[in-house]
């Protein structure tokens, strides 16, 4: 199982909205609306951010919005903020193989 | 409050074996599966494989399987990993996380378990 295809680095000046797309099949990302978007602060675990493709856990910024179109599903940080510096995986149900989870390839933000 | 709590980082030489640990608390352990992601240093996440406490029921990633051994507890809320062999590119950083039965949302983490092999 390949993993999802997420672009390596994306950045944005303060208060810009940037969108991070995770890019897989019909067998993921396009046939079940189970992705999850993780944040992972620099020496730190991950933490879901989004589930369900667009769904927010309690407590999680509402800067944060997740959408999917096909077999794409993006991640919009808006008001982007020094904090927002970390590096962001999808993640979703797979019928192609098991464990069947798949990460993507992970995306840097970088605050200029 | 939910809690996944990880042994502590590790050193070993090539062909050693090692078994790392993550303690699960304030949750009913059965009715979460628990899975095993690696971080090599500089990398991105990888999953290595899942476990449904409850029956045992455990799916490898291809990639791992034969090369790890997932195994729980449930009398302690313990999930457990485990190398018969370690190799140099074993070197990373192993968490361990939990997604309700049902849901696909790995919703708590533990804290990570650096394991360094190097002779």
């Amino acid at each position: 199982q390949s993993a999802l295809t997420q672009p390596a680095s994306v950045s944005g000046s303060p208060g810009q909205s940037i969108t991070i797309s995770c890019t897989g099949t019909s067998s993921d990302v396009g046939g079940h609306n189970s992705v999850s978007w993780y944040q992972q602060l620099p020496g730190k675990a991950p933490k879901v951010i989004i589930y369900d493709v667009s769904n927010r856990p309690s407590g999680v910024s509402n800067r944060f919005s997740g959408s999917k179109s096909g077999n794409t599903a993006s991640l919009t940080i808006s008001g982007l903020q020094a904090e927002d510096e970390a590096d962001y995986y999808c993640n979703s149900y797979t019928t192609n193989n098991k464990p069947n989870y798949v990460f993507g390839t992970g995306t840097k933000v970088t605050v200029l | 409050e939910v809690q996944l709590v990880q042994s502590g980082a590790e050193v070993k030489k090539p062909g050693e074996s090692l078994k790392i640990s993550c303690k699960g608390s304030g949750y009913d352990f059965t009715t979460y599966w628990i899975g095993w992601v690696r971080q090599m240093p500089g990398e991105g996440l990888e999953w290595m494989g899942i476990m449904f406490p409850a029956q045992s029921h455990t799916r490898y990633s291809p990639s791992f399987q034969g090369q790890v051994t997932i195994s729980a507890d449930k009398s302690i809320n313990t999930a457990y990993l485990q190398w018969g062999s370690l190799k140099a590119s074993d070197t990373a950083i192993y968490y361990c996380a939990i997604a309700r039965d049902g849901t696909y949302v790995w919703d708590y983490w533990g804290q990570g378990t650096l394991v360094t092999v190097s002779s």
